[in-house]
């Protein structure tokens, strides 16, 4: 069964730093998204993309933010500058259809 | 008011009971419901999606929708130790751009 890939697993990285993080969405998806769970808390939306661009953004997803589907497989999320707030899990999902399919998450910690 | 209302837990019962897990949310103009099962540090799995008021059953899983009451559960016939997780209710809106989620209710199963 076909399903959404990220990585890397886990990233540790210092505060200031540039971090990437990847995604394969599931092939034939169209739509793609970003969303971060902070230990204990919801998942919260962060960003969704169509067409090669943002189709709807929440207000963490700031500047320092931004996606890109560099290719026809790969769907990335940078963060800048990251903060120590930014440590979380990070989910991309893909859609088919009402249904959005979650990848295994990224763990990010900024020290 | 959160948009997106969730008892966290935890929910402890016997194997083989019946499991009521419940939500509430706010926005009347939610029209698409679902049911994610989150297992520790992992991406959530779709369980069960619905978009109208009514039941729809897969399995042991029973989702029920109430838009009047703006109340949505999730139903476990015969829970299994495996069933042990987060549990997730998510709702989006027409046009389905992102998911908004309740905080999960953990469950545990006991054999």
């Amino acid at each position: 069964e076909p399903e959404v890939t990220q990585t890397p697993s886990h990233q540790v990285t210092q505060m200031g730093q540039e971090v990437i993080l990847r995604c394969v969405p599931i092939s034939n998806h169209l739509y793609f998204y970003w969303y971060r769970q902070i230990l204990g808390q919801k998942v919260e939306f962060l960003v969704s993309f169509y067409n090669n661009e943002i189709s709807e953004k929440s207000e963490i997803f700031d500047d320092q933010f931004s996606v890109e589907r560099p290719d026809g497989s790969n769907f990335t999320l940078k963060i800048r500058s990251t903060k120590l707030e930014d440590s979380a899990m990070y989910f991309c999902a893909s859609r088919t259809g009402e249904t959005q399919y979650f990848g295994p998450g990224t763990r990010l910690l900024v020290l | 008011q959160k948009e997106v209302e969730q008892d966290p837990g935890p929910l402890s019962v016997p194997e083989g009971a019946i499991v009521s897990l419940n939500c509430t949310y706010s926005n009347s103009a939610f029209q698409y419901f679902m049911w994610y099962r989150q297992y520790s540090r992992k991406g959530p799995e779709l369980l069960m999606y619905t978009y109208s008021s009514g039941n729809k059953e897969d399995g042991r899983f029973t989702a029920q929708v109430d838009k009047s009451s703006k109340y949505i559960s999730l139903f476990i016939r015969d829970s299994q130790p495996s069933d042990s997780a987060t549990y997730l209710c998510a709702t989006g809106y027409p046009g389905f751009q992102k998911l908004v989620f309740g905080t999960g209710t953990r469950l545990l199963v006991s054999p």
